[in-house]
C-alpha cells in the first residue's frame, strides 16, 4: 500500500537544465497537484488534473508543465531550470472537494 | 480573493501545556473547506482535519480540538497537554466551492517547539 509517491527524494542541477520530478498514487483518485514550499510562503499550487490529460495552472505555473496521460502518473518538467526554482516540490491527490494527500516531496537544488 | 493568515510565526511551550494555533481566513464564496495539516520534522504533510463551512460544530479529536466560528472567520487548533512529538510546523489551509473545491490556499505556517 504505497499510497503517493515521489522520485527522485533529493535532485541537484544545474541552471538551464531539463528536469523531471515524478509522482505516482495508487488511490485512483482524480485529483493530483504539484506544490512548492518556500520559506515565508507555505505551499503555493503550481498546477492541478482534474482527470487524465486534464490539467490547469495554479498560482505559479511559470517555468514548469505538466501531463497526465495515466490516472495515477503526473510529473512535473522544468524546462530550463533556474535558481529560483530551488524549493521543495510535494505532489499530492484527492478525489473532488475532499483532503488532499501528500507525497514526501522532493528537494530540488538548482545551482 | 481568497487568503488564509497564520499571524503566529513560532511558538514554543513547555511540555503539557496547552497550546493554541490561530487561523484567519478570506473568502467571499459562502461554501468552502478548511483544513489543518502538520509537518513534522521529518517533513512530511499529514491530514489532521477538514471542515466545511456549514458545520460550525466543534470538533475534539484526543488531544486535538478545533474551534470554527464564521463570524470571525477563524478556525483555531488547540493541543491539549502538548508533548515533544508534536513540535511540528502546522498549516492552515482553505479550498472554495467556486474553485471546484479542489484547490488548497495555505498559511504560511505555525512552527510550534515543545521544550520537554
Amino acid at each position: 500500500d504505497a499510497g503517493i509517491t515521489q522520485s527522485p527524494r533529493y535532485k541537484i542541477t544545474e541552471t538551464g537544465r531539463q528536469v523531471t520530478l515524478m509522482c505516482h498514487q495508487t488511490w485512483s483518485h482524480s485529483y493530483m497537484f504539484w506544490y512548492r514550499q518556500d520559506l515565508g510562503h507555505g505551499l503555493r499550487l503550481i498546477y492541478y488534473s482534474a482527470a487524465a490529460d486534464i490539467t490547469d495552472k495554479g498560482e505559479v505555473p511559470d517555468g514548469y508543465v505538466v501531463s497526465r496521460s495515466k490516472t495515477e502518473n503526473f510529473p512535473l518538467t522544468l524546462e530550463s531550470a533556474t535558481r529560483s526554482q530551488t524549493s521543495v516540490y510535494f505532489c499530492a491527490s484527492s478525489t473532488q472537494g475532499y483532503e488532499q494527500y501528500f507525497g514526501p516531496g522532493t528537494r530540488l537544488t538548482v545551482t | 480573493a481568497q487568503k488564509v493568515t497564520q499571524a503566529q510565526t513560532e511558538i514554543s511551550v513547555v511540555e503539557k501545556e496547552d497550546v493554541t494555533l490561530d487561523c484567519v481566513y478570506e473568502t467571499r464564496d459562502t461554501t468552502y473547506y478548511l483544513f489543518w495539516y502538520k509537518q513534522p520534522p521529518s517533513g512530511e504533510l499529514v491530514f489532521l482535519i477538514r471542515r466545511n463551512s456549514f458545520d460550525e460544530q466543534n470538533e475534539i479529536s484526543g488531544r486535538y480540538s478545533w474551534n470554527f466560528q464564521k463570524s470571525t472567520s477563524s478556525f483555531n487548533f488547540t493541543i491539549t497537554a502538548s508533548q515533544v512529538v508534536d513540535s511540528a510546523v502546522y498549516f492552515c489551509a482553505l479550498s472554495e466551492a467556486l474553485s471546484g473545491a479542489n484547490n488548497l490556499f495555505f498559511g504560511t505556517g505555525t512552527r510550534l517547539t515543545v521544550i520537554p
